[in-house]
């Protein structure tokens, strides 16, 4: 069994939809969370990283944290064309840890 | 954007060949990386390092080798590719102190296709 799971998707939605993206996990040591975009033919950058439980919010995307169902959310309001990507969850036990990647959502934005 | 850098972006090359790609990073992050990530799979880390002279293999075993003699370079070699060898290469650094060790900065990857 993996350790991070993650559906691949492909998820298509209309230009303005809300969407939700999510990573379930086996591991409760995990404490540091962190979700990755990656755009096509380039490496994946961050996008949001939360420790612990709770909320973060930046600007259209709001990540989630629930570590009693050991699940994290992604959240995009008003999708753009331009979130079309693939977006990849990813968490650590610790400060400089390893990091262990779910195999990503490929997300298209129509206009 | 990360100043990390990878050449070439894409090689086709027969089987047998031997090749390397460099990674290059201009943050002076002492840990770097190397994964391979194939179309809807995660990513899997194949050889990482700590610092100068020293470097680690990762989860997933590769015939891949790596060396760190300086800092800021990081490069792969294959000595002998084979198709098996097909897929996307990333290389990655991070800071080693800070609350931000975990935030792992990507290179625009390498294309290997072996034929």
């Amino acid at each position: 069994q993996k350790e991070v799971e993650q559906d691949p998707g492909p998820l298509s939605v209309p230009e303005g939809a809300i969407v939700s993206l999510n990573c379930t996990y086996s591991n409760s040591a995990f404490q540091y969370f962190m979700w990755y975009r990656q755009y096509s033919r380039k490496g994946p950058e961050l996008l949001m990283y939360t420790y612990s439980s709770g909320n973060k919010e930046d600007g259209r995307f709001t990540a989630q944290v629930d570590k009693s169902s050991k699940y994290i959310s992604l959240f995009i309001r008003d999708s753009q064309p331009s979130d079309s990507a693939t977006y990849l969850c990813a968490m650590s036990r610790n400060q400089g840890g390893k990091l262990i990647f779910g195999q990503g959502t490929e997300l298209s934005v129509k206009p | 954007e990360a100043d990390i850098y990878q050449t070439p972006r894409y090689l086709v090359i027969g089987t047998g060949k031997k090749i390397t790609l460099e990674c290059s990073q201009t943050m002076g992050h002492d840990k770097m990386y190397w994964y391979q990530q194939d179309p809807g799979m995660e990513l899997h880390l194949i050889h990482y390092s700590y610092g100068v002279n020293s470097t680690e293999k990762g989860d997933l075993s590769s015939e891949s080798t790596v060396s760190r003699i300086r800092t800021e370079h990081f490069p792969l070699t294959l000595e002998s590719a084979r198709p098996s060898h097909t897929s996307q290469y990333l290389c990655a650094s991070s800071e080693t102190r800070g609350n931000r060790q975990n935030i792992q900065y990507f290179g625009a990857g390498t294309r290997l296709s072996v034929l």
